[in-house]
């Protein structure tokens, strides 16, 4: 069952140009969404995030678009460098969903890679 | 930056035998969470906690697991008997509050059980 999809497991990209990572959920209660990224060996690092009242909400070289009728994201990183390479996740708030009180459904991942 | 830590980096243990492992959420944080990611496979939720008590737990959240904040700064994960299963790597989150919604995660704890 997954509530949050992330199709690409992999993108390449090269440096100085755009990077584009899709992610797709199925529930339409979900009213909060989250960009994380994370290397080897270490926790998640969170990027930028946006709530369901906006459909985008940028952040430096982090742009998240929300289409909300499509269930979808997108991370848009402009322009990518070699430091940007690693694995991307988005995620969802389930707060008020089904009573719950909001933890994270996450996606699989996207592994990045920006070439120089 | 105020961050997450969690201890142990890794840690081995014999199938059967009780693991805790440690976080200190960021000091000013309400809510902590507890997230395992099995190798090659998601980050999933297992448990919330806020004012010393389970919020909310996932179904991998059975009995053999258990959660303390036992002095105002470190929280905790118990697994009672460890089960090869378990091996994962767990991560300790922190929020604010529950309106911020953003979660802030440690660089998390590799379990190995043998």
């Amino acid at each position: 069952d997954q509530q949050v999809k992330q199709n690409s497991p992999s993108l390449s990209v090269q440096e100085g140009r755009i990077s584009i990572l899709n992610c797709d959920y199925t529930n339409s209660m979900f009213d909060y969404f989250l960009w994380y990224k994370k290397y080897p060996a270490e926790g998640p690092t969170f990027l930028i995030s946006i709530s369901s009242i906006k459909d985008k909400n940028e952040d430096g070289r982090f742009t998240v678009f929300l289409n909300k009728s499509a269930k979808h994201l997108s991370l848009h990183i402009v322009p990518s460098q070699p430091g940007d390479s690693a694995v991307y996740f988005c995620a969802a708030n389930t707060r008020g969903y089904g009573g719950s009180q909001g933890n994270l459904i996450f996606g699989k991942g996207t592994k990045l890679s920006v070439k120089p | 930056e105020p961050e997450v830590t969690q201890t142990p980096s890794h840690q081995v243990t014999q199938m059967g035998q009780e693991v805790i492992l440690r976080c200190v959420p960021i000091s000013n944080h309400l809510y902590f969470y507890w997230y395992r990611q099995i190798l090659g496979q998601k980050v999933e939720f297992l448990v919330s906690f806020y004012n010393n008590e389970i919020s909310e737990k996932s179904e991998i959240f059975d009995d053999q697991f258990s959660v303390e904040r036992p002095d105002g700064s470190n929280f905790t994960l118990k697994i009672r008997s460890t089960k090869l299963e378990d091996s994962a790597m767990y991560f300790c989150a922190s929020s604010a509050s529950v309106l911020t919604d953003t979660q802030y995660f440690g660089p998390g704890t590799r379990l190995t059980v043998l």
